[in-house]
C-alpha cells in the first residue's frame, strides 16, 4: 500500500492555458474522489468514479472540468481555458466499499494561474 | 443534505494544555463522521472517525471525540498539546458518499 499520488504538486500557468493532474489511488481502491481547496476554506467535492464510471459531478465542476478514470484505475482532471478563480489546491482521495469508508488523500496538486 | 460547522477559525493553546475542537453537523441520514489534519502543503491525514456503536472514538496521536447525537457535535480533545500537533483540523461529514468539509480550524501551540 504506497498511498494516493498526484502528480504534480505544483503547476503554474496562464490565464487561457489547459492544464492535466494525474491522480493514482490507493491499488483495489474503486472509489475515488476529487475535491478543490481554496486558500482557507476545507476541501470542496468535484466529482467521483466508481471503478470507470464517473456518478456524481458537483455544480463547481464547470464544462471548462472534464475528469476520466478510462481503466478504473488512475484518473485525469483537465482544466481547460483556466482562469485566474481556478487556483486552488486539487485533491484526490480513494476509498474501498460502497459509499461511506474512509478516504484517503493524496498531498494534492496546487495550481496557481497567472 | 449535509453541512458541518467548526466554532473557531483558530485556537491557540499552550504546550501541554487541553485541546478541544468543535464540531457541529447536519445530515439527513445517520452520518459518519470523521476528523482529518492537513499540516502545510500536504494532503489531508485521518485522525480518526464514528461509524456506528462505541460514541468516544479514540484516534492517532492521543486524540479522541465523542459522538453526541442529542447535540449533533463531534468535538475533537487531547489531554495534553504538543508543538507537533500544529496544524488545520478539518471535520468532516459523510452521509452518502462524498465527504462535506467545515472550513477547518488552524491550531497553533504555544511553548
Amino acid at each position: 500500500d504506497t498511498g494516493v499520488s498526484q502528480n504534480p504538486r505544483h503547476k503554474i500557468t496562464k490565464r487561457g492555458q489547459n492544464v492535466t493532474f494525474r491522480c493514482d489511488p490507493i491499488s483495489e481502491h474503486n472509489r475515488l474522489y476529487w475535491y478543490r481547496q481554496t486558500l482557507g476554506q476545507g476541501p470542496e467535492f468535484l466529482t467521483y468514479f466508481q471503478n470507470e464510471a464517473q456518478l456524481e459531478k458537483s455544480r463547481l465542476l464547470s464544462d471548462r472540468f472534464s475528469a476520466e478514470r478510462p481503466k478504473g484505475s488512475f484518473s485525469t482532471l483537465e482544466i481547460q481555458r483556466t482562469e485566474q478563480g481556478d487556483s486552488a489546491m486539487y485533491l484526490c482521495a480513494s476509498s474501498l466499499g460502497s459509499g461511506k469508508e474512509t478516504q484517503y488523500f493524496g498531498p494534492g496538486t496546487r495550481l496557481l494561474v497567472l | 443534505a449535509q453541512s458541518v460547522t467548526q466554532l473557531g477559525s483558530h485556537v491557540s493553546v499552550s504546550e501541554g494544555a487541553l485541546v478541544l475542537l468543535r464540531c457541529n453537523y447536519s445530515s439527513s441520514v445517520p452520518p459518519y463522521l470523521f476528523w482529518y489534519v492537513q499540516y502545510p502543503n500536504q494532503g489531508l491525514q485521518l485522525l480518526l472517525k464514528y461509524t456506528t456503536g462505541a460514541t468516544l472514538v479514540k484516534g492517532i496521536n492521543g486524540f479522541e471525540a465523542e459522538f453526541k447525537k442529542s447535540e449533533t457535535s463531534f468535538h475533537l480533545t487531547k489531554p495534553s498539546a504538543h508543538m507537533s500537533d500544529a496544524a488545520e483540523y478539518f471535520c468532516a461529514v459523510n452521509g452518502r458518499r462524498a465527504l462535506t468539509f467545515g472550513s477547518g480550524t488552524r491550531l497553533q501551540v504555544q511553548p
